[in-house]
């Protein structure tokens, strides 16, 4: 089926540990986005990538690292996690000029 | 920093009455949208009205946008309890990496029976 699916849903980690979040989108859309919601925050933007192998910072990147070498996938990496990166994490994408499109979310815990 | 400030943070209505939710930004914009987020799911998006347009309507929702006053509000009619989720607006800038969107806070409607 054609969506946006994020794996895992649920993750707990310790602090130290590399973990990687994933996302996958079936649409070919050429926009993908990371955000982390917060209590009190809303949405923060992390990464966004407008095509294969082009990414930039959003509002919030430090400790994380992201790669696009395909245009359906956009992995997100926290290199070395900390507890402040606890949170919610979502992924959208989008075809330019256009809404963005949501996954359920994968919900970090980090101890 | 957030772009966009919802008001009311919290809004309790009973079933078949009105809600409108209201969004405050601070920079100028390209378009502005509203999207919804049910419990344990992601941002479903409602609506995109441009920065030239003054209202937009879809189905039961009615969108107005005033650039002057940099402000927008969002009217649910007739609200039924499927309603109930959290209400988010989301401005996307003018230029350059106008894809980004820029996220309030939130406000959370609750749909009594």
């Amino acid at each position: 089926d054609a969506g946006i699916t994020q794996s895992p849903r649920y993750k707990i980690t310790e602090t130290g540990r590399q973990v990687t979040l994933m996302c996958h989108q079936t649409w070919s859309h050429s926009y993908m986005f990371w955000y982390r919601q917060d209590l009190g925050h809303g949405l923060r933007l992390i990464y966004y990538s407008a095509a294969a192998d082009i990414t930039d910072k959003g509002e919030v990147p430090d400790g994380y690292v992201v790669s696009r070498s395909k245009t359906e996938n956009f992995p997100l990496t926290l290199e070395s996690a900390t507890r402040s990166q606890t949170s919610v994490y979502f992924c959208a994408s989008s075809g330019g000029n256009q809404p963005q499109h949501f996954g359920d979310g994968t919900r970090l815990s980090i101890l | 920093s957030q772009q966009g400030e919802e008001d009311p943070q919290a809004l309790s209505i009973q079933e078949g009455e009105n809600a409108t939710m209201n969004c405050s930004y601070k920079t100028s914009i390209n378009n502005l949208q509203w999207y919804r987020q049910n419990s344990g799911r992601g941002l479903v998006h409602l609506i995109l009205i441009r920065s030239n347009e003054r209202e937009k309507h879809s189905g039961r929702l009615r969108v107005t946008l005033d650039t002057s006053k940099k402000s927008s509000s969002l009217l649910i009619t007739a609200s039924r309890a499927a309603d109930t989720a959290s209400y988010f607006c989301a401005t996307a800038g003018i230029g350059v990496g106008n894809e980004k969107l820029t996220f309030g806070t939130g406000t959370r409607l609750t749909i009594i029976p």
